[in-house]
């Protein structure tokens, strides 16, 4: 069965800190792999990533792919309380369907 | 700002009774997507859209119906409301015309329970 693991689920640091999220994924006809910023809203896009190795950036966040070892990273430098929220990794696939892991809850405190 | 707006945030509807949720997008997106989300199991796909009048099922479709009659508007239908369909539902949209980097845009949700 398809599945996506996230870690930690739940991290709370200082503003200022650095922060990696981690994804791993156990999925067939892998597309590609997206990681999500959930607020009280519905997700907001941050990156999709289909290329092992390559670096995605925006402003403090970035994110890669390693499709070896089927996981993903999204790195959070110089932390604001602003980036509070649930993080979550989805895989997708060729049958456009989506594999969301649980979301990792990250608090940032001031 | 691109936008997928769903009709209601929150309904609340008999077991038996006939459901819609309404989706609609202004960014001229070919694709249009129905997903349920549900503690503990992530979004799962209901129904997707690649044009007007095409749907195909996704991996949970029983017990639901889709009409896509324009391009910006993509329906769900509850045939006949029952409690296990008590869940958030969100809609989403986008374009393969938009190149390798494009990502889903998702409406806020619809909270429903039906009782």
């Amino acid at each position: 069965e398809d599945k996506v693991v996230q870690s930690p689920l739940s991290l709370v640091v200082h503003e200022g800190d650095t922060v990696t999220l981690n994804c791993s994924y156990e999925v067939t006809n892998f597309r590609s792999l997206l990681w999500y910023k959930q607020e009280k809203k519905a997700p907001t896009f941050l990156f999709m990533l289909t290329s092992s190795g390559i670096e995605k950036k925006s402003g403090r966040l970035s994110s890669i792919l390693d499709k070896k070892e089927l996981s993903s990273i999204l790195n959070i430098t110089a932390t604001q309380t602003g980036d509070s929220a649930i993080y979550l990794c989805a895989v997708f696939d060729y049958g456009q369907n989506f594999v969301f892991g649980p979301g990792t809850r990250l608090s940032v405190l001031p | 700002d691109v936008k997928v707006t769903q009709s209601s945030r929150y309904l609340v509807k008999r077991t038996g009774e006939k459901v819609f949720l309404e989706c609609v997008q202004d960014m001229d997106h070919e694709n249009m997507f129905w997903y349920r989300q549900d503690p503990g199991l992530g979004l799962r796909l209901i129904y997707f859209s690649y044009d007007v009048k095409m749907k195909e099922k996704g991996d949970i479709p029983e017990g639901y119906s889709v009409s896509r009659e324009k391009k910006e508007r993509f329906s769900l239908i509850l045939e006949s409301a029952s409690t296990n369909q008590t869940s958030m539902y969100l809609c989403a949209s986008t374009t393969p015309a938009a190149g390798p980097d494009y990502g889903y845009t998702f409406g806020s949700g619809t909270r429903l329970t039906v009782v």
